[in-house]
């Protein structure tokens, strides 16, 4: 079983529509919790931490709930730019600081 | 702020070729240091990490070996490519700044 599981999609839908992703790790151990926008063949760019009393940036809603070990991503409003992949990523060791990524769901918003 | 310089961005190289990556690290001073590496499709895969200059870990079986001779500088290397070495190469710090990741080497191996 993979560490981070991800839906890999892809999510087509219309501008302006609302969109929700969502993600399960493993490790109940894991200590803090990202989202990240990859677009096309770059580095990956955080678009948000997730808390555990949940947490929005502006289009962006980001849940966590550990007790079922799921995170969530709402976007609202979507627009052409928000078309990209997103990353559900788990630090499960603060000593190492090092992340662990699912492999991303696709979001492709039409015009 | 943090920034990391990592070239090239792009590489072909033969089967069997030699490989050496480099990454350097600006803005921040004993900085944790790491190699991901992104195969077609998949997520990112940690490769090596080093929390200071010498010390390297290694989170995979793999023909790839890491070094880090300066506190800023992290170097990715093999001695023969194989064609499953293929793939996006990330460097990646963390430091006074948080998580900062490297534009990317996107190598084929043919």
């Amino acid at each position: 079983r993979k560490e981070v599981e991800q839906d890999p999609g892809p999510f087509n839908v219309p501008e302006g529509a609302t969109v929700a992703f969502n993600c399960t790790y493993s490790n109940s151990a894991s200590q803090s919790f990202f989202w990240y926008r990859q677009d096309c063949r770059k580095e990956p760019k955080l678009l948000m931490s997730v808390y555990s009393s949940g947490n929005e940036d502006g289009r962006f809603t980001a849940q966590l709930n550990r007790a079922s070990q799921y995170i969530s991503l709402l976007i609202r409003d979507s627009k052409l730019s928000d078309s990209a992949t997103y990353l559900c990523v788990v630090n499960r060791d603060t000593g190492r600081r090092a992340l662990t990524f699912g492999s991303g769901t696709r979001l492709q918003v039409q015009p | 702020s943090q920034t990391i310089h990592q070239w090239p961005a792009t590489l072909v190289q033969p089967v069997g070729s030699p490989l050496s990556l480099e990454c350097t690290v600006e803005g921040t001073s004993n900085p944790n240091l790491y190699w991901y590496r992104q195969a077609a499709g998949r997520g990112l895969q940690l490769l090596f990490y080093s929390v200071g200059i010498g010390q390297i870990s290694s989170e995979v079986p793999q023909n790839l070996s890491a070094s880090r001779p300066q506190d800023r500088q992290f170097i990715l290397s093999s001695k023969k490519l194989l064609l499953s070495d293929s793939g996006f190469y990330l460097c990646a710090c963390w430091g006074g700044d948080g998580y900062t990741f490297g534009s990317g080497t996107r190598l084929t191996v043919v």
